[in-house]
């Protein structure tokens, strides 16, 4: 069964700064799926990124963008120019083509710091 | 657009009562998951249906759990009964899957913050 790995149980950045939060997953497919997910206290789960492990080319959305190593198994999440507003939970996620299985890490508390 | 919609969004209730849970996708989505999140034991997926038929069920935790997706735009999940152990966040997330690849990112709801006194 694949699993995913966060590693840093709490990160701090300072606003408007640069932040890197690591995620590693262990899987024996070609392809499949990556996700980074953002929990604010409100609790809601707010879909940040995805990338296709069949794409070289790393995902961005706005200040968000990824590191994606296929061969190390890394998806990291890059956040620049960092807000009050990014602080929340933040989870990664993998998703096998072959089935509807959906794998999270255990997340990484963001707090961003005026 | 709606998004996934779950009700109640807040149940607090004594233990030995039975609690159901329910859920909307979004409409056209044709999988749906429960997951339940703890802070000792993070995200963990229950259930989820394709098609309105369940497929996985493993992590389920024991026979007071069932779940139903009746039609495709309707699901519940219940509790019966119900422990103080089962307190947690319940969310259902919805998806489409395309010619059986499951491609597309999971859309959440609220979430319902169950608390068993």
């Amino acid at each position: 069964a694949q699993t995913v790995t966060q590693s840093q149980p709490e990160m701090s950045v300072q606003e408007a700064e640069t932040v890197t939060l690591s995620c590693t997953y262990d899987t024996s497919e070609s392809d499949y799926y990556l996700f980074w997910y953002k929990q604010p206290p409100s609790r809601q789960m707010i879909l940040v990124i995805r990338q296709e492990a069949y794409k070289q080319q790393n995902a961005t959305e706005n200040r968000f963008s990824v590191n994606f190593q296929k061969a190390a198994k890394s998806f990291s999440l890059k956040i620049s120019d960092s807000q009050l507003g990014d602080a929340a939970m933040y989870f990664c996620a993998y998703r096998s083509p072959a089935n509807n299985d959906m794998r999270f890490g255990a997340g990484t508390r963001l707090t961003v710091k005026p | 657009d709606a998004g996934v919609i779950q009700s109640p969004r807040h149940e607090v209730t004594e233990m030995g009562q039975e609690v159901t849970l329910r859920c909307k996708p979004i409409s056209g989505h044709n999988s749906l998951f429960w997951y339940r999140q703890t802070m000792m034991r993070g995200l963990e997926l229950l259930i989820y249906f394709n098609n309105n038929v369940p497929i996985d069920d493993s992590g389920m935790p024991e026979d007071r759990f069932s779940a139903k997706m009746p039609n495709a735009s309707f699901s519940t999940l219940k509790i019966q009964p119900s422990e103080p152990r089962d307190s947690a966040v319940y969310f259902c997330a919805s998806s489409s899957t395309w010619g059986g690849r499951s491609n597309q990112p999971q859309h959440f709801g609220d979430g319902t913050r169950l608390s068993i006194l």
